[in-house]
């Protein structure tokens, strides 16, 4: 069974700091995905990475996939309060056209 | 364009009623995807229909069922409501390709709560 695990489960920072959440597996997945989902509706895909060891960067987040495929992490720098939500890691599943999800990850970033 | 509308966004019901919830993809999807979502088992996959066929089908009861229309519109229906049943519906939809290789663009979702 896949299986992506998510932590930490919840994180409370202050605006300015830095922060990196992680997503690991067991299992070897083709690519991974991070979706971010506020109160209210649905999960809104952030990026995806494909390639062992891929570094992405979307303004202050950094995405990085492990070098085996297996785990991800996403590292926020300078966080603002628009950066509090949910985030989530999503891989496919063995017939590729479903997600596994991770639980996520609560940031909750205050002024 | 349009996103992807989802209806209604809230509904309440007893146990032992049925529910149909609807989905309406992004215009030229082909694909749509239903997932659970509550606090304790987050994010999990019910089923993915394309082209009015299940292409995938999650770990659920049969008690979950849905169907895909001809214009992609997707329904899925839940018979014999359980407390349990309570939670966040979403659907996706995409153009059908593999789903960690393209974007699925999620609904707002259904809260449904069952009492």
């Amino acid at each position: 069974t896949q299986l992506l695990e998510q932590s930490p489960q919840f994180l409370s920072i202050q605006e300015g700091e830095n922060l990196t959440v992680y997503c690991n597996s067991s299992s070897v997945f083709s690519s991974l995905q991070w979706y971010r989902q506020e109160p209210g509706e649905g999960p809104v895909l952030l990026v995806t990475v494909v390639t062992g060891g891929e570094v992405k960067k979307l303004k202050r987040l950094t995405f990085q996939f492990g070098d085996a495929r297996k785990d991800s992490s996403l590292h926020i720098t300078a966080a603002q309060t628009g950066d509090t939500g949910l985030y989530l890691c999503a891989g496919d599943d063995q017939a590729g056209t479903a997600l596994i999800f991770g639980k996520g990850t609560t940031l909750s970033v205050s002024s | 364009k349009a996103g992807v509308t989802q209806t209604p966004r809230y509904l309440i019901k007893t146990r032992g009623q049925q529910v149909t919830l609807s989905c309406s993809p992004i215009s030229g999807h082909r694909s749509v995807s239903w997932y659970q979502q509550t606090p304790g088992q987050g994010l999990q996959f019910l089923f993915e229909y394309f082209s009015e066929t299940q292409r995938n089908k999650g770990n659920f009861p049969g008690r979950f069922s849905g169907r895909q229309f001809s214009n992609s519109r997707s329904e899925m229906n839940v018979s014999t409501l359980e407390l349990g049943d309570s939670a966040l519906y979403l659907c996706a939809s995409s153009l059908g390709g593999l789903a960690g290789e393209e974007t699925q663009y999620f609904g707002p979702g259904t809260r449904l709560l069952v009492l």
